[in-house]
């Protein structure tokens, strides 16, 4: 099956930072998704994105299909910010999930 | 606009006892509906995916079940829970080919 990567891991920033969190994956896919996880637990949908440049706030994401990856940037953090963030692609009827990048920012 | 529930939100069980966690979605027609698992250490595993009433595909051989009794509503079973079963489950629902949505999720300990 597709391999979904994400970098990094782990990102500790202070608010106000910027950052770039990197998602690979291995083969064409149908759609790619970002999602934020609170501390609760909660999956938030961020980005539907398989391919171009969204917007939404402080947060951006760029999809370049054809070289398999995609990017979520983050701007001026904020400690709402906190959590894990997921890349996940889809083939046929099924998401596959990268392990995700724990963010921590500070105040 | 489309809202998707699930109960309980948290559950404590003991090893050898049942369950059932029960997902259902509001505001849409014949979705595509799925189980996910999340254990300790982040990542989300792919149980169960239904694209209609009664249909009912296992992406991984476990001690757990899903049914699809109505176009909306998905469950999730056990017969007989194991320590292994602890967990986060997840219920999503998407159109049949579009944007995945995930249900706040019912956090499962089993003692």
């Amino acid at each position: 099956g597709i391999q979904v990567e994400q970098s990094p891991p782990d990102l500790i920033l202070q608010e106000g930072a910027n950052s770039t969190l990197r998602c690979n994956f291995s083969d064409s896919v149908n759609n790619l998704q970002w999602f934020h996880q609170n501390p609760w637990g909660q999956l938030i949908n961020l980005f539907y994105i398989p391919s171009g440049t969204k917007q939404n706030g402080r947060l951006s994401a760029t999809t370049v299909a054809t070289e398999r990856y995609s990017l979520l940037y983050i701007s001026s953090s904020q400690t709402t910010d906190s959590g894990v963030y997921f890349c996940a692609v889809r083939e046929y009827s099924t998401l596959t999930f990268g392990k995700g990048t724990m963010l921590l920012v500070s105040p | 606009s489309q809202t998707i529930h699930q109960w309980p939100a948290t559950l404590v069980q003991p090893v050898g006892s049942p369950l059932s966690l029960e997902c259902t979605v509001e505001g849409t027609s014949n979705p595509n509906l799925y189980w996910y698992r999340q254990a300790a250490g982040r990542g989300l595993q792919l149980l169960f995916y239904s694209v209609g009433i009664g249909q009912i595909s296992s992406e991984v051989p476990q001690n757990l079940s899903a049914s699809r009794p109505q176009d909306r509503q998905f469950i999730l079973s056990s017969k007989k829970l194991l320590l292994s079963d602890s967990g986060f489950y997840l219920c999503a629902w998407s159109p049949t080919a579009g944007e995945q949505y995930f249900g706040p999720g019912t956090r499962l300990t089993v003692t």
